[in-house]
């Protein structure tokens, strides 16, 4: 049902940037990129969203592809306090269709 | 600034009984909605309502499940005559008109 495709997993060393990439081919016009995080099975905490523009904020940079059909989410310095489940959704903000995300750890 | 507060945080029932999980959204928000999570996968979502009106059910079990947003007060996700199945944290999100939806620390619930 997810119309997101994320790799399962993946390393990254600590305080070096996290490169998280995510495709949605299929996303139409009026739908936003969504990123959430979830650590230890907690509540899925928000990120970052965007449209069309690259967007950014004080956890993230989103960077969409000029077509829309992938994006990346980037943290900058990634601490391990970053290692959690990364989810990207696309939508238009009723329904989220989560899928199985990529876990992410970083790695002192 | 109180966050999506959802509770209990726990819930333990004996397959038969009733599971009443309640969730308060952030303040100004309201629109709520509910998903059920299982181990070792991502969120499915349940159900979509605003205040007295649920919008979408389209992923609510068509029996023994049910939800309702009074005009006052919590959020209520109801399951009647629970089974093992039933068993999986129960999230709860909120959000202010189309604004990226805000969620709770969910409640586990375990049937015995």
């Amino acid at each position: 049902d997810a119309k997101t495709t994320q790799p399962p997993s993946m390393d990254c060393a600590e305080g070096r940037a996290a490169n998280l990439p995510c495709n949605h081919s299929t996303i139409s016009g009026n739908e936003y990129v969504y990123w959430y995080r979830q650590i230890h099975s907690q509540g899925p905490q928000y990120i970052i969203h965007g449209l069309k523009n690259n967007e950014t904020n004080e956890m993230a940079s989103l960077i969409i592809t000029e077509d829309r059909k992938s994006s990346t989410l980037i943290l900058p310095h990634a601490t391990l306090r970053d290692t959690a489940v990364y989810y990207c959704i696309v939508g238009g903000g009723n329904q989220f269709y989560f899928g199985t995300g990529t876990s992410l750890t970083v790695i002192p | 600034n109180a966050g999506v507060m959802q509770n209990p945080r726990h819930l333990v029932r004996r397959r038969g009984q009733e599971a009443r999980l309640r969730c308060s959204p952030m303040k100004g928000h309201s629109h709520v909605y509910w998903y059920r999570q299982l181990p070792e996968e991502g969120l499915k979502f349940m159900v979509y309502l605003q205040k007295e009106n649920i919008i979408d059910e389209s992923g609510m079990p068509k029996e023994r499940f049910s939800a309702e947003f009074p005009k006052e007060g919590p959020s209520i996700l109801r399951i009647q005559q629970v089974v093992r199945g039933d068993s999986a944290a129960y999230f709860c999100a909120s959000s202010h008109g189309d604004q990226p939806q805000h969620f709770g620390d969910g409640t586990r619930l375990s049937i015995l």
